[in-house]
């Protein structure tokens, strides 16, 4: 069964520098999301991104954060100048139609952990 | 403004015995619910939805849940638990109107042998 992939599952990073996290959507999917969970408190939507560009954003991410499709297969999430708070669970999603009312296929998520 | 509360951050029962997790929403549009499940270092599975059809949903392993438009809530259920039901569990709700869903902060079940 085709499944959303992340890499790295675990990322540590020191304050101020630039990570880039993974994602590998299923295949036929064309909505792509990413989330992040800090511990201990709720998952919260951060971007939604579709036929190359971001068709939603939450006011958490600001100018520190970006998305990309580089290629035909992986969705990047990209932090420029990570602080402590960023520290969390990382968690990319796609869908093959659009509209919240259609399930959303989770990758395992990718631990960030900021020191 | 749009929320999701779930009553419960921890729910242990013992294996065989009736699953029951909490869930109450809050949303000015009709509302499609979700829950989904989380096993440790695994990605975020849907375990049923409710989109405005039959308000008594079944989904995967058992589970069901109940939509009650009055009460506002969406609660779980599983007639008999087992061990491999031990996860998280996050009731979600959608606008349908934008891409966005919002989570609750998720319950941890426990089963007891």
């Amino acid at each position: 069964e085709p499944e959303v992939t992340q890499t790295p599952s675990h990322q540590v990073t020191q304050m101020g520098q630039e990570v880039i996290l993974r994602c590998v959507p299923i295949s036929n999917h064309l909505y792509f999301y990413w989330y992040r969970q800090i511990l201990g408190q709720k998952v919260e939507f951060l971007v939604s991104f579709y036929n190359n560009e971001i068709s939603e954003k939450s006011e958490i991410f600001d100018d520190q954060f970006s998305v990309e499709r580089p290629d035909g297969s992986n969705f990047t999430l990209k932090i420029r100048s990570t602080k402590l708070e960023d520290s969390a669970m990382y968690f990319c999603a796609s869908t093959r139609s659009g509209g919240s009312y259609n399930e959303q296929f989770f990758g395992p998520g990718t631990r960030l952990t900021v020191l | 403004a749009q929320s999701v509360t779930q009553l419960d951050s921890h729910v242990s029962v013992s294996e065989g015995t009736p699953v029951l997790l909490r869930c109450n929403y809050s949303s000015s549009y009709s509302p499609s619910l979700f829950w989904y499940v989380q096993h440790p270092n695994k990605g975020l599975q849907l375990l049923l939805k409710y989109t405005s059809a039959a308000t008594l949903v079944k989904g995967i392993n058992g589970f069901e849940a109940e939509f009650k438009k009055s009460e506002t809530s969406f609660h779980l259920t599983k007639p008999s638990a087992h061990m491999s039901d031990a996860a998280e569990y996050f009731c979600v709700v959608s606008l349908n109107r934008d891409d966005k869903i919002i989570f609750g902060k998720g319950t941890r079940l426990h089963i007891l042998p």
